[in-house]
């Protein structure tokens, strides 16, 4: 089954604490990226990646890391967590190379609580 | 299921109704505007676009409507149906830029 996944689901951590949340698609797409979903705010995004080793930030990146050193793997970083980052942060990848597609996939989503 | 937001618009229709729901944006330089669905517990499914030349698009049970005199977007959904109780995002690929800027979303509730 074409699909986005995410581990882990839902995670509480403290404050500090490093953490990873990963990201895997199985449809050979070359682009992905990471969003976070709060109230009121919709979905921001945090990092993008065109293909394998091209990063670029998004609207709001401080506080994340992210690397993409295979095709199919795109995790997000929290070097210190703080609890502003708690949040709703979604996967999504799509065909696309050198350019964003209309239609993104979603993972089914990661719910972080940082105390 | 996940909550996606405490303080949306929501538009309550009864099943068979016809549902509308409006996007307004700001930016004039987008290459096409986009609809999102989003399920409980659920990442959000793309469900339509437009190219910004365009005025109409139609898919199966859903019409897009962009005016872009007035920089409104609208989604329509024919005989809505309880399946698709979701929050409904507008989103929009601005030219230049390699990624889509969502709205804020609108919950769309069908009660039986």
């Amino acid at each position: 089954e074409a699909q986005v996944t995410q581990n882990p689901r839902y995670l509480i951590t403290v404050t500090g604490k490093k953490l990873t949340v990963t990201c895997s698609q199985n449809m050979n797409h070359e682009y992905m990226s990471w969003y976070r979903q709060d109230p009121g705010l919709g979905l921001r995004q945090i990092y993008y990646s065109m293909n394998v080793e091209v990063t670029d930030k998004g609207d709001v990146p401080e506080g994340y890391k992210v690397s993409r050193k295979e095709k199919r793997n795109f995790p997000l970083i929290l070097e210190s967590p703080s609890p502003n980052q708690t949040s709703l942060y979604f996967c999504a990848s799509s065909l696309g190379r050198d350019r964003v597609s209309n239609e993104q996939f979603f993972g089914p989503g990661t719910r972080l609580t940082v105390l | 299921g996940e909550s996606v937001g405490l303080h949306l618009p929501t538009l309550s229709v009864q099943e068979g109704d016809n549902s509308i729901i409006n996007c307004a944006y700001s930016n004039s330089a987008s290459d096409y505007f986009i609809w999102y669905k989003q399920e409980s517990g659920k990442g959000p499914q793309f469900i339509i676009d437009i190219r910004s030349n365009m005025d109409k698009r139609q898919g199966q049970r859903v019409t897009v409507l962009l005016n872009k005199t007035v920089k409104h977007l609208s989604l329509q959904i024919a005989a809505t149906q309880p399946g698709d109780s979701a929050v409904y995002f507008c989103a929009e690929k601005r030219t230049g830029f390699q990624k889509l800027v969502f709205g804020t979303g609108t919950r769309l509730l069908v009660s039986p």
